[in-house]
């Protein structure tokens, strides 16, 4: 089993849609937590911190749900420009991080 | 700000040769990174640095992969003798305190032939 498992989709939704992505990790130790977005050929950059009160940024929301192991992420009013690859990120002590293998949404018009 | 640089963007070996990467982390950033990221798969940690001392090479295949950060400061990744499934993407990528938000540079593209 993987450290941290994402389903891979991909996900192919109009334009305005609400999307959201599921990720889970088997280290309870874990105390970091984060989904960084990653564009076709290019390095993956952060999208937002994931904090156990559940957090939002614009139209994203994160939410960590530290009994059962389980990250979110939620978009909401899809736009063109959100299509690219989601890696769900868990990092342990000193930093370690894993990276789960990405989720690809594709948004149409 | 300047972000992380990696050297060279693309590299083209034959199977046994050689390779080398660099990578100058962002300035005043401890935690330097390796990744390796296979066509289709998430990034994968090679070796983390603290400064100059390695965190963690759990996943470095040490047998052929090495890696240094001199002075604490820029890193280079090396692979002797490459496989053919070292084609992948290198990334370094760099962070700067226990928060361990990570600041990746382009990469190198590595085909093996």
């Amino acid at each position: 089993r993987k450290e941290v498992e994402q389903d891979p989709g991909p996900f192919n939704v109009p334009e305005g849609a609400t999307v959201a992505f599921n990720c889970t990790y088997s280290n309870s130790a874990s105390q970091s937590f984060f989904w960084y977005r990653q564009d076709c050929r290019k390095e993956p950059k952060l999208l937002m911190s994931v904090y156990s009160s559940g957090n939002e940024d614009g139209r994203f929301t994160a939410q960590l749900n530290r009994a059962s192991q389980y990250i979110s992420l939620l978009i909401r009013d899809s736009k063109l420009s959100d299509s690219a690859t989601y890696l769900c990120v868990v990092t342990a002590n000193a930093g370690k991080s894993t990276f789960g293998d990405g989720t690809t949404l594709t948004v149409k018009p | 700000e300047a972000g992380v640089a990696q050297s060279p963007r693309y590299k083209i070996i034959e199977k046994r040769q050689s390779v080398a990467f660099w990578c100058n982390p962002i300035s005043g950033h401890a935690t330097l990174y390796w990744y390796q990221q296979i066509l289709g798969q998430g990034p994968k940690l090679l070796i983390q640095f603290q400064n100059n001392g390695v965190v963690d090479d759990s996943q470095l295949p040490k047998d052929r992969f090495s890696a240094e950060r001199l002075k604490g400061v820029d890193s280079t990744l090396k692979i002797q003798p490459a496989k053919l499934e070292d084609s992948a993407v290198y990334l370094c990528a760099s962070s700067q305190d226990r928060r361990y938000i990570q600041y990746f540079g382009a990469g190198t593209r590595l085909s093996v032939l």
